[in-house]
């Protein structure tokens, strides 16, 4: 199984400051043949269910602000936001759907200093 | 709209059983591969299963043999069989779309239910 691991495991920032957080896997999950990495994460908010912000490690989804970005490729990730929203309060999530057992990070939360 | 309602959840003793089902509206559950999801509560996500289009299904180490992912294209709806339940199987439990941005290949989750609540307790 592909072992997923996000640093740190949570991080206080503030407002308008960029926040960055990291992923790694324990074996690449870039796919020769298309030249993409299967990594995705997600952005989770008390009470609700993952939202999908980021795939193939740096496309961002529809209708996600552009402060989300997502950079990286092989084994080492990064999720940053360019300038912390209040709204930005949550737990955020990386997974590799490179293969199965797909498999999470453990979760990052990110709060308001 | 594009929309997942998962429901069945509840409270069953260990040894117990139960079955999820997640209602789909908006695109077809068998034209796309779909996931169970879980989180134990205050934790982390755990991918459970999938039900490929073809309808292949592929588990977990930790439900292989006590859990069957399946569907019903009639309804519309996805549902997972839980057998022999333990208090660490306790978790909400999310229905998610695979995205299908690649035919044929694995992809991220674009769509999620509310998740369905399974506590597994004496």
């Amino acid at each position: 199984d592909i072992v997923m691991t996000q640093s740190p495991d949570s991080l206080a920032v503030s407002l308008g400051e960029r926040a960055t957080i990291n992923c790694k896997s324990s074996q690449s999950v870039l796919y020769r043949s298309n030249n993409k990495d299967y990594l995705a994460w997600y952005q989770q908010k008390p009470g609700q269910p993952p939202k999908l912000l980021i795939y193939w490690a740096s496309t961002r989804e529809s209708g996600v602000p552009d402060r989300f970005s997502g950079s990286g490729s092989g084994t080492d990730f990064t999720l940053t936001i360019s300038s912390l929203q209040a709204e930005d309060v949550a737990v955020y999530y990386c997974q590799q759907y490179y293969s199965t057992p797909y498999t999470f990070g453990q979760g990052t939360k990110l709060e308001i200093k | 709209e594009v929309q997942l309602v998962e429901s069945g959840g509840g409270l069953v003793q260990p040894g117990g059983s139960l079955r999820l089902s997640c209602a789909a509206s908006g695109f077809t559950v068998s034209s796309n591969y779909m996931n169970w999801v879980r989180q134990a509560p205050g934790e982390g996500l755990e991918w459970v299963s999938i039900i490929y289009s073809g309808g292949n299904t592929y588990y977990a180490d930790s439900v292989k043999g006590r859990f069957t992912i399946s569907r019903d294209n009639s309804k519309n709806t996805l549902y997972l069989q839980m057998n022999s339940l333990r208090v660490e199987d306790t978790a909400v439990y999310y229905c998610a779309r695979d995205s299908g941005r690649v035919r044929g290949e694995n992809s991220d989750f674009d769509c999620w239910g509310q998740g369905t609540l399974v506590t597994v307790s004496s």
